[in-house]
């Protein structure tokens, strides 16, 4: 129940094109949805996180989409770029011991120039 | 701007060796995290501390242990290193509040030979 399973483990997208990572739960505990992106070389640093009391939110090219009756969570990326290529990974808070996050196994993005 | 600093950011040791990882973190958090990265695995939290000489077990601490004695610096222990405790080591620290935003360092990478 503490799972937070991601997918897809790769993902190649065209320049200018939509990428699209999912990522679902079980624990209906959770209440805290944040998306980190990690350079080569670089520790993850936080995109865009969202609050279940919420189905959407928008910070530029990027979008959280979140579905609580299906317990599952997407980034979406628009018009991606090059300098977008990194690895992602979504991640939920678990309400015991509040200051945990519960992290998926991460994506692996390519945007081909 | 918030700055966690990683001792090192290549290690090799010996199967058996002691392993001392230290993380300094300069924004006064009061949490600290330390994680293992493995392709296709993700983040996994090994133990958190929460408080100075605080500490609590995180998902996967087993042939780990950790000290905190100043609130700026947390260590992370490898009491016989193991080949299998070779991988990607990140140190995270964050404040208490609503904002659960995990700062990274830039990682660790050990090799256990």
């Amino acid at each position: 129940q503490q799972q937070v399973k991601q997918s897809p483990q790769s993902l190649i997208v065209q320049k200018g094109g939509i990428s699209i990572i999912n990522c679902a739960y079980e624990n209906t505990a959770f209440d805290y949805f944040p998306w980190y992106q990690q350079f080569p070389g670089k520790g993850p640093a936080l995109l865009i996180a969202i609050r279940p009391d919420v189905s959407e939110k928008k910070e530029g090219r990027f979008t959280i989409s979140f579905n609580k009756s299906a317990k599952q969570f997407s980034l979406h990326i628009m018009d991606s770029q090059p300098g977008d290529s990194a690895t992602y990974f979504c991640a939920a808070r678990k309400v015991q011991g509040a200051q945990k996050l519960v992290f998926g196994q991460g994506t692996r993005l390519t945007i081909n120039p | 701007d918030v700055k966690v600093t990683q001792s090192s950011r290549y290690l090799v040791k010996r199967t058996g060796e002691k392993v001392f990882l230290e993380c300094v973190q300069d924004m006064d958090h009061e949490n600290m995290f330390w994680y293992r990265q493995d392709p296709g695995l993700g983040l996994r939290l090994i133990y958190f501390s929460y408080d100075v000489k605080m500490k609590e077990k995180g998902d996967i601490p087993e042939g780990y242990s950790v000290s905190r004695e100043k609130k700026e610096r947390f260590s992370l222990i490898l009491e016989s290193a193991s080949t299998n405790q070779t991988s990607m080591y990140l140190c995270a620290s964050s404040i208490t509040g609503p904002n659960y935003e995990q700062y990274f360092g830039p990682g660790t990478r050990l090799t256990v030979t």
